[in-house]
């Protein structure tokens, strides 16, 4: 089975430029998680949709970021314009419903941003 | 609030040693646990899960861990640490707000395997 499918693996860009991160989620979830990790702050939830409706976008940062699931099949993360302290890898994550969150997320490989 | 303490950000064993990576939780409903790993440049992948039932769960790739209630406890172990279980390890728990699936992770073990 095709997991959690991210692109590009790797993006290295100028301060400045907008960046758009892709996420594929396991066919049938619907859930889906945008979560960012540094090694200052850790893995942080930036938002999340269930059913491609935005829940909770209270993670993220600022309003150069913004995060759209127009379809069941397709998510992505925008920053316009990108700073240099926006480095970070960016995960995404799908699960099923399940029963009172009960279902694991299922993470893809990440998206490692350098923004020079 | 709900909160996971993984307590060391760094633990070193020899290989065949036992690892133990210690987690505690705090929750108002009964807590859904989670241990994921996580290899150089590669995402989270689920170990273990506890949901409902049998207090001992076995994960893969020869891991364990046990949910302790009167502790607030879910903590990992190994028997034999092997060089590959080098990675840094993540416990979390459901959100207990009402969100579902959104989990709360703690900040990481890094588990270092000496020869």
């Amino acid at each position: 089975d095709a997991g959690v499918i991210q692109s590009p693996r790797h993006e290295v860009t100028e301060m400045g430029q907008e960046v758009t991160l892709r996420c594929k989620p396991i066919s049938g979830h619907d859930y889906l998680f945008w979560y960012r990790q540094t090694m200052m702050r850790g893995l942080e939830l930036l938002i999340y949709f269930n059913n491609n409706v935005p829940i909770d976008d209270s993670g993220m940062p600022e309003d150069r970021f913004s995060a759209k699931m127009p379809n069941a099949s397709f998510s992505t993360l925008k920053i316009q314009p990108s700073e240099p302290r926006d480095s970070a890898v960016y995960f995404c994550a799908s699960s099923l419903s399940g029963r009172g969150g009960n279902q694991p997320q299922h993470f893809g490989d990440g998206t490692r941003l350098s923004i020079l | 609030a709900q909160s996971v303490t993984q307590l060391g950000s760094h633990v070193s064993v020899s290989e065949g040693a036992l690892v133990l990576l210690r987690c505690n939780y705090s929750s108002s409903v009964p807590p859904y646990l989670f241990w994921y790993v996580q290899y150089p440049n590669q995402g989270l992948q689920l170990l273990l899960k506890y949901t409902t039932g049998a207090t001992l769960v076995k994960g893969i790739n020869g891991f364990e861990a046990e949910f302790k209630k009167s502790e607030t406890s879910f903590h990992l172990t190994k028997p034999s640490a092997h060089m590959s279980d080098a990675a840094e390890y993540f416990c979390a728990v459901r959100d207990d707000g009402g969100a579902t699936n959104k989990l709360i992770f703690g900040t990481g073990t890094l588990l270092a395997v000496q020869p």
